[in-house]
């Protein structure tokens, strides 16, 4: 089946600084691309949907200038953290869909864990 | 709105014993509904989805039953093995359009012990 990549797995930053994290699709070309939160014993909570060579659509309640996403390519989309701080951390998580497949399944990366001290 | 409900874990078994996590969802229209595994350290994987009412979605011997006349799309195992413990995800997509994502519920954890 198709593959989602993200990098980093983990990452520590400081508070106050910025990340990023990339999201890949190895084998396939993803023109809709979705970013999760995912709270401890909660469910994933949608970020934003980003389609490539446009603004991503952020969900209410997310920062659109905290959680930049660029989705520069059909095979690239990067969330970047912007002045991270304590309570963002959390297991961020991307979903590619691929168009070719017309039952629009989406495709899971593994995950960032972001920590900020 | 469109929300997914499914009951809380964590659920522990031993080996062989039968499972059902219980899932129902609000949607508007006909969605289709999927379960969501995700193993330790590992992203989601697509465990088994039904589009329709009354279709049947199997996958490693797990099953799931769209009933629209109770909303409901619960998963089942007959005989859970060590290596099912995970976190299941129950979700539904409200309309199959490339830009509809996925609504879902708050996963339910799976542990089986021998």
């Amino acid at each position: 089946g198709a593959v989602v990549s993200q990098h980093p797995s983990r990452v520590i930053c400081k508070s106050g600084t910025s990340v990023k994290i990339e999201c890949r699709s190895l084998d396939f070309q993803a023109t809709t691309m979705f970013w999760y939160r995912q709270f401890p014993k909660k469910s994933l909570m949608l970020m934003a949907t980003s389609n490539e060579g446009s603004k991503a659509t952020y969900e209410q309640g997310v920062e659109k200038d905290k959680f930049l996403i660029n989705h520069a390519s059909l095979t690239l989309s990067t969330l970047t953290v912007t002045s991270a701080h304590p309570e963002d951390s959390s297991f961020y998580i991307c979903s590619a869909r691929d168009p070719i497949n017309w039952t629009y399944e989406q495709y899971f990366g593994p995950g960032t864990r972001l920590t900020v001290t | 709105g469109n929300s997914v409900t499914q009951m809380e874990g964590p659920v522990t078994l031993s080996e062989e014993a039968f499972l059902t996590i219980n899932c129902t969802y609000t949607a508007t229209g006909y969605p289709s509904l999927f379960w969501y595994v995700q193993y330790p350290g590992e992203g989601l994987q697509l465990l088994l989805k039904a589009t329709k009412a009354d279709d049947k979605g199997s996958n490693k011997g797990f099953e799931a039953t769209y009933r629209k006349e109770t909303t409901s799309f619960h998963l089942e195992k007959g005989s859970v093995q060590v290596s099912d413990s995970a976190v299941y995800f129950c979700a539904l997509r409200a309309l199959n359009s490339g830009n509809t994502p996925l609504v879902f519920g708050k996963g339910t954890r799976l542990s089986v012990i021998a």
